[in-house]
C-alpha cells in the first residue's frame, strides 16, 4: 500500500535560516504528491503540489521537486519567517486510492 | 477550490453518547472523504462517501461506529457512535479538487472531546 515518511519534529530554526523537510514515499505507479500546512488553530491548507516526475511545486517561497528516482518530495525554503511556524504534512494520492495518504507531520518552529 | 463548512466546530461529549458532524460544500462534488486527526497525530482516512452509494470504510473503521450519510452532492454527515475518550479527535471533511490535479480541500474540522 501507499505510505509517506517525513522527518520527525519539532524542527526549530532561526528566522532567515534555510529550511529542508524531508519526505519520501512508497506507492505503485505514478502518484501525485502534496505538501499541506496547518497553522496553529487553523484547518489544513494545500501548500504546493506536483503531479509527475521532475515537476517542481512552489508557493509562498516554498519549493519541492518530485524525484521519482529517489521517491522523494523534500520541502525547501531559502529564508524562513516566524509566520512559517506550523505543522507541515507530506501526502500522496495514487496507487488506485482515491483519498490522500499523509505523513505524520513535521512541527516547524521559527524563532525571531 | 471549494469552500467547506463543518458543524459543530467543537464539542465536549459524554462517554456513551453519539454525535453527528455535518459537512456542507459550496459546490457539487462527487467524492467526499472523512478523516480523523488524533491529538498530535497525522490524518487517517476513515471512509470515502459517494452520493448514491454506501460509504467505503478503511481498515480499522466500521459502519456501526462511524455511520455516514451522503444524501446529495453538497452534503454529508459523519456520526461518531457510543463515544469513548479514545474518540477525542479532530474530524475533517474533505472533497476532491480538479480530477487532473487530485488535491483535497479540507474543512476546518470538528474538534471533539469525550469525557
Amino acid at each position: 500500500g501507499n505510505s509517506v515518511t517525513q522527518m520527525e519534529g519539532p524542527v526549530t530554526l532561526s528566522e532567515e535560516a534555510f529550511l529542508t523537510i524531508n519526505c519520501t514515499y512508497t506507492a505503485t505507479g505514478y502518484p501525485s504528491l502534496f505538501w499541506y500546512v496547518q497553522y496553529p488553530g487553523e484547518g489544513l491548507q494545500l501548500l504546493l503540489k506536483a503531479t509527475k516526475a521532475d515537476d517542481k511545486g512552489s508557493n509562498k517561497g516554498f519549493e519541492a521537486t518530485y524525484r521519482k528516482e529517489t521517491t522523494s518530495f523534500h520541502l525547501e525554503k531559502g529564508s524562513v519567517q516566524v509566520s512559517d511556524s506550523a505543522v507541515y504534512f507530506c501526502a500522496l494520492r495514487g496507487g488506485g486510492a482515491d483519498g490522500l495518504t499523509f505523513g505524520k507531520g513535521t512541527h516547524l518552529i521559527i524563532q525571531p | 477550490s471549494a469552500v467547506i463548512s463543518q458543524k459543530p466546530s467543537r464539542d465536549i461529549c459524554q462517554r456513551g453518547t453519539s454525535l453527528t458532524i455535518q459537512c456542507q460544500v459550496d459546490s457539487q462534488v462527487t467524492m467526499m472523504f472523512w478523516y480523523r486527526q488524533q491529538p498530535g497525530q497525522s490524518l487517517t482516512l476513515i471512509a470515502t462517501a459517494n452520493q448514491g452509494s454506501e460509504a467505503t470504510y478503511e481498515s480499522g473503521f466500521v459502519i456501526d461506529k462511524f455511520p455516514i450519510s451522503r444524501p446529495n452532492l453538497t452534503f454529508s454527515t459523519l456520526t461518531v457512535s457510543n463515544m469513548s475518550p479514545e474518540d477525542s479527535s479532530i474530524y475533517l471533511c474533505s472533497v476532491l479538487g480538479g480530477t487532473l490535479t487530485g488535491e483535497l480541500f479540507f474543512g476546518e474540522g470538528s474538534r471533539l472531546t469525550v469525557l
